[in-house]
């Protein structure tokens, strides 16, 4: 089956500028993730969709970032202005179910390398 | 909160040989699950093995091993007969009752032939 999809691959852009990725998962999976990976730390969830709905962005930086899945599928996040701080791969994974239960596999797609200048 | 701690940044392994990656953390959860994910220079992270908290018995997957110490939150990796495609970033991972994944900074393996 066709894993997780994401692009663009890498991204640069100068600092204040806007930036969106996108993320198509996994066909059927219900739940989806975006990840912040920055440089030498693990990945931090900033949001979590369980359809088309949010189940958590507790870590979404809301003033500049956003994020939706329109028809519980594909995903978009935006950052906007960007800052050099931003720097960092984006991770998008999903999961089968409907709970996003505690023991399901995260598949993760191949991220996006993005600059901040 | 729930923290994930890998103390060993990088490790090295000469191919065929055993190597042990460490994780430790902390939670005053009673059930959770325990992950270990592979994140190969490619970037796609993918799951070695999974450990549920109250399965007393070490989870297995071929060649990846654990070994489980739920009184001292330990949680390490055992890589058996290593090979250069075992060259990766290995992250530990932690997931509660808030289903949220929590992971550690990661190890870098590396494998010399």
């Amino acid at each position: 089956e066709a894993g997780v999809a994401q692009s663009p691959r890498y991204k640069i852009i100068e600092k204040r500028q806007s930036v969106a990725f996108w993320c198509n998962p996994i066909s059927g999976h219900a739940t989806l993730y975006w990840y912040q990976q920055i440089l030498g730390q693990g990945p931090k969830l900033l949001i979590q969709f369980q359809n088309n709905g949010v189940v958590d962005d507790s870590q979404l930086p809301k003033d500049r970032f956003s994020a939706e899945r329109l028809k519980g599928v594909d995903s978009t996040l935006k950052i906007q202005p960007a800052k050099l701080e931003d720097s960092a791969v984006y991770l998008c994974a999903s999961s089968l179910s409907q709970r996003g239960g505690r023991r399901e596999t995260q598949y993760f797609g191949p991220g996006t390398r993005l600059l901040v200048l | 909160a729930q923290t994930v701690t890998q103390s060993q940044p990088e490790m090295s392994v000469q191919e065929a040989e055993t190597v042990t990656l460490s994780c430790t953390y902390d939670t005053s959860e009673s059930d959770y699950y325990l992950f270990w994910y592979k994140q190969p220079p490619s970037r796609q992270m993918i799951l070695v093995i999974r450990q549920e908290a109250y399965k007393q018995q070490n989870a297995t997957e071929n060649r990846f091993s654990v070994n489980f110490q739920k009184a001292a939150k330990s949680f390490s990796l055992k890589i058996s007969d290593s090979q250069l495609g075992d060259a990766a970033m290995y992250f530990c991972a932690y997931r509660g009752s808030n289903y949220k994944l929590t992971f550690g900074k990661g190890t870098l393996l590396t494998v010399n032939p």
